[in-house]
């Protein structure tokens, strides 16, 4: 069966330190995923999603930047974190279809 | 704006209550997506609906797809403890973005 790893579950890091958050799928190939992130009052924004290594997708102009190096790796990075980063960060992956997106734990990151 | 818009935003019952949560999209929806989540958890999925009219149950839980396609309700019958959380709804929506978007979640509490 698919399994979906997020680590780390929660994170606090000073304002300007270096972000990498990562997210690994088992049990399936090629899968396509996501990373969302859950902030108070604005619901469940999706920030990026890949088809396949190297492609990704940027839905939303922010401080944050994605890689997938590995077909069932996924890196949410930043170079200098804002306090405006702080949330729940989720991880999703879904087959071929597209269709039913399956979520990790999350990473609860406080930006100080 | 809110592609996806859920009423209500919090919702405080008593155990044994029935409840709906409504999920309304001034578009057309293709393919309407249930999920619970935990506080500081992921996402769990309970059910997907496609087709207008479908109606899918899952032990108490039961979610509907209006005609039109443009509405959503989740019904829980007899609530207990364990349903407590919040509930999200997400739709991929023709005409606008093509990626699974989320309304901002209805959060439920059940009293014993």
């Amino acid at each position: 069966s698919q399994t979906i790893h997020q680590w780390p579950a929660t994170l606090v890091q000073p304002v300007g330190s270096p972000l990498s958050l990562e997210c690994t799928v088992e049990g399936t190939s090629n899968p396509n995923l996501y990373w969302y992130r859950q902030a108070a009052g604005r619901g469940l924004q999706l920030l990026f999603y890949s088809v396949g290594i190297g492609q990704i997708s940027s839905e939303v102009p922010q401080n944050l930047s994605a890689s997938r190096p590995q077909d069932r790796q996924f890196i949410l990075s930043s170079k200098k974190l804002l306090l405006s980063d702080s949330g729940f960060y989720l991880c999703a992956w879904s087959d071929d279809s597209g269709l039913t997106l399956h979520f990790g734990n999350g990473t609860r990151l406080t930006v100080t | 704006s809110q592609e996806l818009e859920q009423s209500p935003q919090s919702l405080i019952v008593q155990e044994g209550k029935n409840l709906t949560i409504n999920c309304t999209s001034s578009k057309t929806l293709y393919g309407l997506y249930w999920y619970k989540q935990k506080y500081g958890e992921g996402l769990i999925f309970l059910m997907m609906l496609q087709k207008g009219g479908e109606e899918k149950s899952h032990e108490k839980i039961t979610a509907k797809l209006d005609e039109k396609k443009q509405q959503s309700s989740l019904h829980i019958t007899a609530s207990q403890p364990s349903h407590a959380g919040i509930y999200l709804c997400g739709a991929y929506i023709r005409g606008g973005s093509e990626k699974l978007v989320f309304g901002k979640g209805t959060k439920l509490t059940v009293n014993p």
